[in-house]
């Protein structure tokens, strides 16, 4: 069974960078590819961005300039790091899995609320 | 403002049948890229509903269907259940974002 955990601080000031890691069980990170999707309070889900088996990735246009998914395969692990970021960030984070016979998102994980504030 | 348009609500009676649109334009669902659907019920993970336009994933009811037509996508669920309330969001790729992900707006579902 796949499992998805996110981890990072809960609180983050601004202009500072929000940072986080999803752990991955069940299934080597090489597989299929990973990403983090947020959503803010009262609203709905934004996509951040993916990274691939390749190692590559792509992002959310309009946030692309202020993140960064990478991975370490040996902790099964990947993370986000969001730089400069100001209230508007403060969202429900959510890591990702993407089936890619899908082509969907299969695993998801908790979530973490992540709030922007002095 | 999403690139796929939702209604932002639907609702229905016990047993009834609903269906949620998701429309979109030429440089995503009518370019041919793939539809996909998610329950959300608040506090929970969101979760695969339908894949690939119409697919379900294994453990979904069949009460669940997605079709898919030109521009626009629908969801449709039949013989309504109190637990089938949730959020329910569209997912496709869009062209002219550099074939990036994209949601809907989400559309909340009342159980009446």
């Amino acid at each position: 069974q796949v499992q998805l955990q996110e981890s990072g601080p809960g609180l983050v000031k601004p202009s500072e960078t929000l940072s986080l890691t999803c752990s991955v069980s069940g299934v080597s990170i090489s597989t299929y590819y990973w990403g983090w999707i947020r959503q803010p309070p009262g609203k709905g889900l934004e996509w951040i961005g993916y990274i691939y088996n390749s190692g590559s990735a792509n992002y959310n246009r309009s946030l692309k300039s202020r993140v960064t998914i990478s991975r370490d395969t040996s902790n099964n692990q990947f993370s986000l790091r969001l730089s400069s970021v100001t209230a508007a960030d403060t969202a429900l984070y959510y890591c990702a899995g993407v089936d890619t016979d899908m082509d969907a998102i299969d695993f998801w994980g908790q979530g973490t609320l992540v709030t922007v504030s002095s | 403002q999403s690139v796929l348009t939702q209604p932002p609500s639907v609702s229905g009676a016990p047993g009834q049948r609903v269906t949620i649109s998701c429309t979109g334009s030429s440089s995503n669902i009518g370019a041919g890229y793939h539809v996909h659907w998610y329950q959300h019920l608040p506090g929970t993970a969101p979760k695969l509903l339908i894949y690939l336009n119409n697919n379900r994933p294994s453990g979904v009811p069949d009460r669940f269907s997605g079709s898919k037509s030109g521009t626009s996508a629908s969801l449709a669920i039949t013989g309504l259940q109190a637990e089938d309330e949730a959020d329910y969001y569209c997912q496709s790729y869009d062209s002219s974002l550099g074939g990036y992900v994209v949601f809907g707006g989400g559309t909340k579902l009342t159980v009446l």
